[in-house]
Order: C-alpha cells, then structure tokens, then sequence
C-alpha cells in the first residue's frame, strides 16, 4: 500500500521561511504533488516533482529524494495568508488515483 | 488554470432524505473525476474514483448502496447521498485532473439533522 508521513502542525512567524517535510512509501512512484488548503476551501495545487531536485514557483519549493522517498515544501517570506493546511500526495499504483498524507498545518504569527 | 465546480457549497437535510451533489469540469473534459470525504482537521480520504459511462469504482469500506455516483457526461459527475444519517455530516471534495495536476471543487457541507 502506500502511506505518506508528514508534521501535523508548524508554526512560523512573518517573513520567516518554514520547511514542512514529507517522507512516502509507495509502491510504484509517479511523482510527488503538494496542495494548499485553507480552512473550509478546496484544495489547490502548489507543486509537483517527478524527479530529483529542486522546483521553484515564486516563494513555494518543492524538493524530491526518490532514493530517500522523501520531499519537502519550502515557504519563503511567510505571510499571514500563508496559514493553512499543506498536503503532500502521491500517485497510487500504476499513476492512478492520489493518496493524500495527513495534512501540515501551518500557523502564521505576526 | 481549469475550473471544477461543485455545488451545492452547503446542505443541510433531514435524518433519512437523500442529498445530490453536482461536480462540473467547466473547461475540460474529464472521463474520470473523484470524489473525496474529509473530516475537520483530516486528511482527504478518497471515497470513489467515478468514470464516464461506466461504473464508479469505489475504496475499501465505502457504500455503493450508499453513495451512489454518476458520470454520464464528460464534464458532470454526481454524488448521491441516499437515506443520510448524522454519521454522514462531512466535507465532500469532488476533483478532476488533467495531466499531473488534481483540481477541486469548492466542496460541499453536509449536514444531517
């Protein structure tokens, strides 16, 4: 099966830079995806690594170890809206439906 | 980015009446959608996968009796609650992808009184 493992709280303050890591056991792998949700909305893509490395979009990375089965989003220049739940997912077998990990939430202090 | 509605946002029914709920892909086909449940403060736990003129194909330990699911078009698929229970009251989440990328609807609140 597959299990993915992530903090269940982190607390940064503004301007600061948080890293929430996420470490998956999969089998078979097809990528690793990130999601933002804030309290009571949808969730909305962030990022997605298929290979090693380092994806930057504006202030979110996204980072992938496939030896390590394990990844990380970075927050650059936290803002207060910034304060939500984060998810890493992974695709199940044979790149079918998205398992999700049990959620990151992220509190934004002034 | 593509667009995937949902509706109704909130729903609140009584004990023993049946809730449908409508996700829309607006500006993309999707032959498949999915259809989630998620509980305050938890993860989304997917329910359904829902396929274009074919049946759902649902997780371990969900109803199909239950929740009942239609895709009869490329951009509509529906998920009905039959004879709901308060045990039912959640957050449901329908998504279509394109590519590598899942995108939501607004999600749905049910409660059942």
């Amino acid at each position: 099966g597959q299990s993915l493992e992530q903090p269940s709280e982190v607390t940064a303050v503004e301007g600061a830079i948080v890293q929430i890591n996420c470490t998956y056991q999969t089998s078979g792998f097809y990528g690793l995806s990130w999601y933002q949700q804030h309290d009571g909305g949808a969730p909305t893509f962030l990022s997605y690594n298929a290979l090693d490395g380092l994806e930057e979009t504006g202030r979110f990375s996204s980072f992938l170890s496939r030896s390590d089965s394990y990844g990380y989003l970075l927050l650059q220049e936290l803002q207060m809206k910034d304060s939500a739940s984060y998810f890493c997912a992974v695709r199940g077998n044979q790149g079918g439906k998205l398992i999700f990990g049990q959620g990151t939430e992220l509190s934004v202090k002034p | 980015g593509a667009v995937v509605s949902q509706h109704p946002s909130r729903v609140i029914c009584k004990s023993g009446t049946s809730v449908k709920i409508e996700c829309r892909s607006l500006d993309f086909q999707a032959t498949t959608m999915f259809w989630y449940r998620q509980f305050p403060k938890q993860s989304l736990m997917l329910m359904a996968t829902s396929n274009e003129g074919s049946k759902a194909t649902y997780e371990q330990g969900v109803e199909k009796d239950k929740f009942l699911i239609n895709h009869a078009s490329l951009t509509l698929s529906t998920l009905t609650v039959t004879s709901a229970h308060p045990e039912d009251s959640s957050f449901y989440i329908c998504s279509a992808e394109r590519g590598t990328e899942a995108f939501f609807g607004q999600g749905t609140r049910l409660t059942v009184v």
